[in-house]
C-alpha cells in the first residue's frame, strides 16, 4: 500500500513556464515532507521541505505548498529550466523518526 | 549537506556470487545510515536502518541473511548481497542521518546487474 503517491509519472514543460508536481499522502502521522530531485544513475538531492506546522515554503524558483486537509502538497518551479530535467521525487517522515517514505517519482522534461 | 560516497558505482556479477557495496560518509559521523533499493520507474524502497555498532533493523521483506549489513564504524557502512541472481538486479542507494531526523544525505548510488 503506497502510502505517498505521485499519480504523474511524467510532465513536460515548456522553459520559462510553470512547472506543478503533486503528491498525495495517506499516512496522517507524517509531519514533514521532502522533495528530492535525481538524475539517472545518481542518488537523490535534497531540494526543499516542509513541515506540517506550515502551509508554504519558498526557496528561489522552488515553493512548495502542502495542504494538510486534502493530504496533498504539490512543488512549484518557476521560471523552469532546462537543467530542471530529472526525476523529482516526494518523500514524508512521521515525528521523530528518520525514516523516509518515498512516491514513485515524476520525471520532468522542460523543453527550451 | 554531508557528502556520502559509494563504491562501486556499478558491479557486473554471475549469479550465485557476493557483492558487496560500500558507503562512506565523507565528512560526517554517522550513527544511522541507509540502504535503499530502487527498480526501474519505482520509489526508493527502504531496505534496511543501519545502526552503528549495532545490528541492521530490516524492513518487512527483506531477508537479512540474504542482505547482510555491517556498521563498524561512523564513516562506512556496507551492504553485502549474497548468492546474488538477476532478480537482485538494482540500483541500491546508501543515505546517511543528519543532524536532525528530517535531514538524510544520499550516496550516487551502486547498479548491481546479475547474470
Amino acid at each position: 500500500d503506497q502510502q505517498v503517491k505521485q499519480n504523474s509519472p511524467s510532465l513536460s514543460v515548456q522553459e520559462g513556464r510553470i512547472s506543478i508536481l503533486n503528491c498525495d499522502y495517506t499516512n496522517s502521522m507524517f509531519d514533514y515532507f521532502l522533495w528530492y530531485k535525481k538524475y539517472p544513475a545518481e542518488g537523490p538531492t535534497f531540494l526543499i521541505s516542509i513541515s506540517s506546522i506550515k502551509d508554504k515554503n519558498e526557496d528561489g524558483r522552488f515553493t512548495v505548498f502542502l495542504n494538510k486537509s486534502a493530504k496533498h502538497l504539490s512543488l512549484h518551479i518557476v521560471p523552469s529550466q532546462p537543467g530542471d530535467s530529472a526525476v523529482y521525487f516526494c518523500a514524508a517522515n512521521g515525528a521523530g523518526s528518520y525514516q523516509l517514505t518515498f512516491g514513485k517519482g515524476t520525471k520532468l522534461s522542460v523543453i527550451p | 549537506g554531508a557528502v556520502v560516497s559509494q563504491h562501486p558505482s556499478w558491479v557486473i556479477c554471475k549469479s550465485g556470487t557476493s557483492v558487496k557495496i560500500e558507503c562512506r560518509s565523507l565528512d560526517f559521523q554517522a550513527t544511522t545510515m541507509f540502504w535503499y533499493r530502487q527498480f526501474p520507474k519505482q520509489s526508493l524502497m527502504l531496505m534496511a536502518t543501519s545502526n552503528e555498532g549495532s545490528k541492521a533493523t530490516y524492513e518487512q521483506g527483506v531477508e537479512k541473511d540474504k542482505f547482510l549489513i555491517n556498521h563498524a564504524s561512523l564513516t562506512l557502512s556496507t551492504l553485502t548481497v549474497t548468492s546474488a541472481h538477476p532478480e537482485d538486479s538494482s540500483f541500491y542507494i546508501c543515505s546517511q542521518s543528519g543532524d536532525s531526523y528530517n535531514e538524510q544525505f544520499f550516496g550516487p548510488g551502486t547498479r548491481l546487474t546479475v547474470l
